[in-house]
């Protein structure tokens, strides 16, 4: 089985604060992703990596960084967080290659408030 | 660009009655479609999938048909139970490796 885990399910910081979250998979994937996902609005994009050291932006990379130096972990920055970043923070990695494999396998997030 | 909207609002309904959540796209080429689920607490689950059309992906008593001449991929079930309580998102795979999410749909079936 595909395991994907979040360095936290829940966390609280402050405003101005940086904030790292990780996310780590055992599957030997080189796509991996980091979603937010807010009421009334889905899941939407932060950033994702196709490799080691390879990211591109999501739809909404906006008071975000990313760091992937190695393939199992996907490194999620707020370098100063802000109030309207509270949300739940999922991390994917995606399998396919395979005839007809193409699925991404989530975390179970980390709910992040900042106050 | 790739998009997938699904119906407005939470579903509710009884145990045993038949869901269907409304999913439709839009998009370029031949995408494969997704559902996925989220129970309450916890990241996404695939649920099922279809990679062409007239594929039809089903897994614990829920199906969806991919269907091209409407742009649709709709979720059904024949009997719900309320372990089935959840969020159901609709996906589409895209360019560069990325799924498009519809906003999901919150299911409460009650006893």
């Amino acid at each position: 089985d595909v395991k994907v885990t979040q360095s936290s399910r829940y966390l609280v910081k402050r405003t101005g604060e940086k904030v790292f979250l990780e996310c780590v998979q055992d599957m030997d994937h080189e796509n991996m992703f980091w979603y937010r996902q807010d009421p009334g609005l889905g899941l939407r994009l932060i950033y994702f990596s196709y490799d080691v050291k390879m990211k591109e932006k999501g739809d909404i990379p906006e008071g975000y960084s990313v760091s992937r130096e190695k393939k199992e972990r996907f490194s999620l920055i707020l370098e100063s967080a802000s109030t309207n970043q509270t949300s739940m923070y999922l991390c994917a990695t995606r399998e396919w290659g395979r005839a007809g494999t193409d699925t991404q396998y989530f975390g179970p997030g980390t709910r992040l408030t900042v106050l | 660009g790739n998009s997938v909207t699904q119906m407005e609002g939470p579903v509710t309904l009884s145990e045993e009655a038949f869901l269907t959540i409304n999913c439709t796209y839009t998009a370029t080429g031949y995408p494969s479609l997704f559902w996925y689920v989220q129970y309450p607490g916890e990241g996404l689950q695939l649920l099922l999938k279809a990679t062409k059309a007239d594929d039809k992906g089903s897994n614990k008593g829920f199906e969806a048909t991919y269907r091209k001449e409407t742009t649709s991929f709709h979720l059904e079930k024949g009997s719900v139970q309320v372990s089935d309580s959840a969020v159901y998102f609709c996906a589409l795979g895209g360019r560069n490796n990325r799924l498009a999410f519809g906003k999901g749909n919150q299911v409460v079936v009650i006893p």
